[in-house]
């Protein structure tokens, strides 16, 4: 049974990077069957999907974000990790990793972790 | 982006009622239709996978169905541990996008 937990910090300032990492155990993150995402939730907007990632590197990122998202994997560690630029208070949210299988649906999701962009 | 519309936004419900909760995509989406139930604090739990497959240790009181671009999760015979926010989600195109949420509350 897959367990992800994601790590980072729980501040970030106005303007700076959010940086985070999801560690995936039980399980490789370099199974065929499996993409690897980055979903947030907020009050003011819901479940947002940020994109996914393949063991390999590919990315297929959420438009709305493309141009401040970076997903990476690191398949040593078997980590993915996200970081999102120029980040204001609407990007405080809860942010939740989880894997995703072919069909979209994802199955294993990590315990989610508060971020709040404050200064 | 798909519009994922949910009805009703919240629905009063007792235990052993049966309950329906309807999301509407706003095009096509094929059979690319999942259900989740999320519990205040905790992540999302996946249910049920492309329209109507149910997720392995789901109960059998949950079920999906499918008409066009309109799309069901029932819950036969409502219990005590139910009661949570049940969320759609289409994965047929990027980005997935997720329906509002509908809250289940005990009557």
């Amino acid at each position: 049974q897959l367990q992800l937990q994601e790590s980072g910090p729980g501040l970030v300032k106005p303007s700076e990077t959010l940086s985070l990492t999801c560690t995936v155990s039980g399980g490789s993150i370099s199974s065929s069957n499996n993409y690897w995402g980055w979903i947030r939730q907020s009050p003011g907007k819901g479940l947002e999907w940020f994109g996914s990632i393949y063991y390999t590197g590919s990315t297929y990122y959420n438009p709305s974000l493309k141009s401040r998202v970076t997903m990476s994997v690191d398949t040593s560690k078997n980590q993915f990790s996200l970081k999102l630029t120029s980040v204001t208070a609407a990007d405080t949210a809860v942010y939740y990793c989880a894997s995703r299988r072919r069909d979209g649906s994802s199955d294993y999701w990590g315990q989610g972790t508060l971020v709040t962009v404050s200064s | 982006d798909i519009q994922m519309t949910q009805s009703p936004s919240s629905l009063s419900a007792s235990v052993g009622d049966r309950v329906t909760i309807t999301c509407r995509a706003s095009q096509s989406i094929g059979n690319f239709l999942n259900w989740y139930q999320q519990k205040p604090g905790k992540a999302p739990k996946l249910l049920i996978y492309v329209v109507s497959s149910l997720q392995s240790g789901v109960p059998s009181r949950f079920s999906g169905s499918a008409s066009g671009t309109e799309f069901t999760l029932t819950i036969s015979s409502l219990q005590p541990e139910d009661f949570a926010t049940y969320y759609c989600q289409q994965s047929y195109s990027t980005p997935s996008t997720f329906g509002q949420g509908t809250k289940l509350e005990i009557k």
